[in-house]
């Protein structure tokens, strides 16, 4: 099956600076990747939709300056935090669209990114 | 757009009970279902989808679900649960009109004792 990988699994920071995070689809090419936030006990937030060489499309309420998302590949986008503050701590998870399932437009997960801001 | 409604929220049962998830979601168009579950510390795995077709479907692991379009329900089912589904299980809808990107229900946390 398709497998999506993140990178770092967690990270602590501390309050004023930058994290990136890798998401990366590792068999197959995703035109579109998507970034969620996670609070404890509770469900998937989108924050933004990444498409392939375009800039992402951010949720409401989302501070696209504070969340940069970049997808400069057909398997690699990049979420970067700057300016952390601890409540940024979240577990922030990315999902991938298989190109060739298109018609489907099934999702596949990454593991999640757990970051602590200190 | 659409939305989703898992009204259990917390759910606890005895091994060898049966399960059912009850899940609702509001869009008048032509949608795609999926049950996902989140073992603890682990991520997001699906347990089962439906596009079209037969509006029973088979997931992984002994879990089923059921399409019922006039109910707007895709409700999550498993007719006796072990220890080892303890776990949060979150419905998802996605559509035509919201681009397929899917909605996401607040999940239900299931404990199952032994």
């Amino acid at each position: 099956g398709a497998v999506v990988s993140q990178h770092p699994s967690w990270v602590i920071c501390k309050s004023g600076t930058s994290v990136k995070i890798e998401c990366r689809s590792l068999d197959f090419q995703a035109t579109t990747m998507f970034w969620y936030r996670q609070f404890p006990k509770q469900s998937l937030m989108l924050m933004a939709t990444s498409n392939e060489g375009s800039k992402a499309t951010y949720e409401q309420g989302v501070e696209k300056d504070k969340f940069l998302i970049n997808h400069a590949s057909l398997t690699l986008s990049t979420l970067t935090v700057t300016s952390a503050h601890p409540e940024d701590s979240s577990f922030y998870i990315c999902s991938a669209r298989d190109l060739k399932l298109r018609e489907n437009y099934e999702q596949y997960f990454g593991p999640g990114t757990r970051l602590t801001v200190t | 757009a659409q939305s989703v409604s898992q009204h259990n929220h917390h759910v606890i049962l005895s091994e060898a009970a049966s399960l059912e998830l009850g899940c609702n979601y509001s869009y008048g168009g032509t949608v795609n279902l999926f049950w996902y579950v989140q073992y603890p510390g682990q991520h997001l795995q699906l347990l089962l989808k439906y596009f079209s077709g037969d509006p029973l479907v088979k997931g992984i692991k002994g879990f089923e679900a059921e399409f019922i379009k006039s109910k707007f329900s895709f409700n999550l089912r498993k007719p006796s649960v072990q220890w080892s589904d303890t776990a949060e299980y979150f419905c998802a809808v996605n559509a035509s009109g919201g681009s397929y990107i899917p909605t996401f229900g607040r999940g239900t946390s299931l404990i199952v004792h032994p």
